[in-house]
């Protein structure tokens, strides 16, 4: 079945650090691809997404690029702050059926220092 | 601002003590689902429903239920909590045209004593 994996935490950085969270997924078909930010005690916020190989899905900072080669989505900034200290979830939609189901990581944890 | 509300956002209820859980949304979505999270683990789908049609999953507790009056609105009533449902639940939108894209509200913590 569909699954997606992404890099055990806690990722611990500092202020002002590039950040890489990996994200692989398998699937059949051509799913879209998500990462989810939740901050302590909230909910998840949509961060970006991608829809079709190739795409870039960026905002606030972050990106990430659909690669249907390698089967990632790894998720980037180029410089991170303390305010991005979150959990990040990567996830996967089953195609445009409609309330397909989203297939969640396990999540990632980061944390970065002053 | 279009959103998906949740209310309480922490909720306190007695061990077997009947509870209810709301989810409200500006957004006109036909899709509404329910989540439960635990410590920061990923949401676990309880159900959905697809405009007035509800679909469970196979591993949902009965103890869970759903009502969904109009658009709007959806609830989730748990009948008897155990100590074992202490967790976050997270109520989420989306469309049927399109990408599946779903928007969260902000999470209701419940707490069983």
């Amino acid at each position: 079945g569909n699954s997606v994996t992404q890099m055990e935490g806690p990722v611990t950085l500092s202020e002002e650090a590039f950040l890489t969270i990996n994200c692989t997924y398998t699937a059949t078909g051509y799913p879209s691809l998500f990462w989810y930010v939740q901050y302590p005690g909230e909910g998840l916020q949509l961060l970006l997404k991608a829809t079709k190989a190739d795409d870039k899905g960026s905002n606030k900072g972050f990106e990430a690029t659909y690669r249907k080669e390698t089967t990632s989505f790894h998720l980037e900034k180029g410089s991170v702050q303390v305010s991005d200290s979150a959990v990040y979830f990567c996830a996967l939609s089953e195609g445009y059926s409609s309330a397909s189901k989203i297939i969640f990581g396990s999540g990632t944890r980061l944390s970065i220092r002053p | 601002d279009a959103m998906v509300i949740q209310n309480p956002r922490y909720q306190v209820t007695q061990f077997g003590k009947p509870v209810t859980l709301s989810c409200s949304q500006t957004l006109n979505h036909n899709v509404m689902y329910w989540y439960q999270q635990k410590s920061s683990q990923a949401p676990k789908l309880l159900f959905h429903y697809y405009d007035k049609d509800f679909n469970n999953e196979a591993d949902t507790p009965d103890n869970f239920q759903s009502r969904r009056p109009n658009t709007s609105f959806c609830f989730l009533d748990i009948r008897s909590p155990g100590l074992g449902d202490a967790a976050m639940y997270l109520c989420a939108t989306s469309t049927s045209s399109g990408v599946n894209t779903q928007y969260f509200g902000p999470g209701t913590r419940l707490t069983v004593l």
